[in-house]
């Protein structure tokens, strides 16, 4: 099946600081990739969804300034959260879409800011 | 009200016994719909999807009500194995996926 890597998998940072995750795709190529946050005991929130070659779409609530989101190739998505506090603290999870309906979750980076 | 709705449980359960998740979702244009499970601290992976004429994996069946918006996941003859979270998520135009909450299953011996 598809592979989508994740980097770090777990990011330990001091608050006020930035920190960028990547999202690739190792054998395929994915004009679309989706980034996830998800909270203990809370289902996955859709943070922005991320296009090639153009501007991510954030969800409702989800600061853009924050969250700055690269899609620069078809295989690479890069989330960089900026100015992190503590309550950013999360599991945050990409996907890339394959095509139809076929989409594939990374493995999450667990970010703790302290 | 929740896009996706689900009894978060949990649902403590025999080996052996079977159980039934249910689910709802409020947009109606909503157009794919999946069973995903997530084992704590890790990704969700993809259970199955579902169809308006239901799809069986094993033990596993799923059923979609259009009309009613409503998805079902029944689990027979459980396992240790199976304890963890359903996630029921629902698709949306442009790909997105939504996510319940989750069920959290825990099958014991």
């Amino acid at each position: 099946g598809a592979v989508v890597s994740q980097h770090p998998s777990w990011v330990i940072c001091k608050s006020g600081t930035s920190v960028k995750i990547e999202c690739r795709s190792l054998d395929f190529q994915a004009t679309t990739m989706f980034w996830y946050r998800q909270f203990p005991k809370q289902s996955l929130m859709l943070m922005a969804t991320s296009n090639e070659g153009s501007k991510a779409t954030y969800e409702q609530g989800v600061e853009k300034d924050k969250f700055l989101i690269n899609h620069a190739s078809l295989t690479l998505s890069t989330l960089t959260v900026t100015s992190a506090h503590p309550e950013d603290s999360s599991f945050y999870i990409c996907s890339a879409h394959r095509g139809g309906n076929e989409q594939y979750f990374g493995p999450g980076t667990r970010l703790t800011v302290t | 009200r929740k896009e996706v709705e689900q009894d978060p449980g949990p649902f403590n359960v025999p080996e052996g016994a079977t159980v039934a998740f249910n689910c709802t979702y409020s947009n109606s244009a909503s157009q794919s719909f999946f069973w995903y499970r997530q084992d704590c601290r890790k990704e969700p992976k993809l259970l199955m999807s579902v169809y308006s004429s239901g799809n069986e994996d094993g033990r596993f069946t799923a059923q979609l009500n259009r009309a009613s918006q409503y998805i079902s996941l029944l689990i027979r003859d459980s396992k240790l194995s199976d304890s963890a979270t359903y996630l029921c998520v629902v698709g949306r135009a442009g790909t997105a996926l939504i996510f319940g909450k989750g069920t959290t299953l825990s099958v014991s011996s």
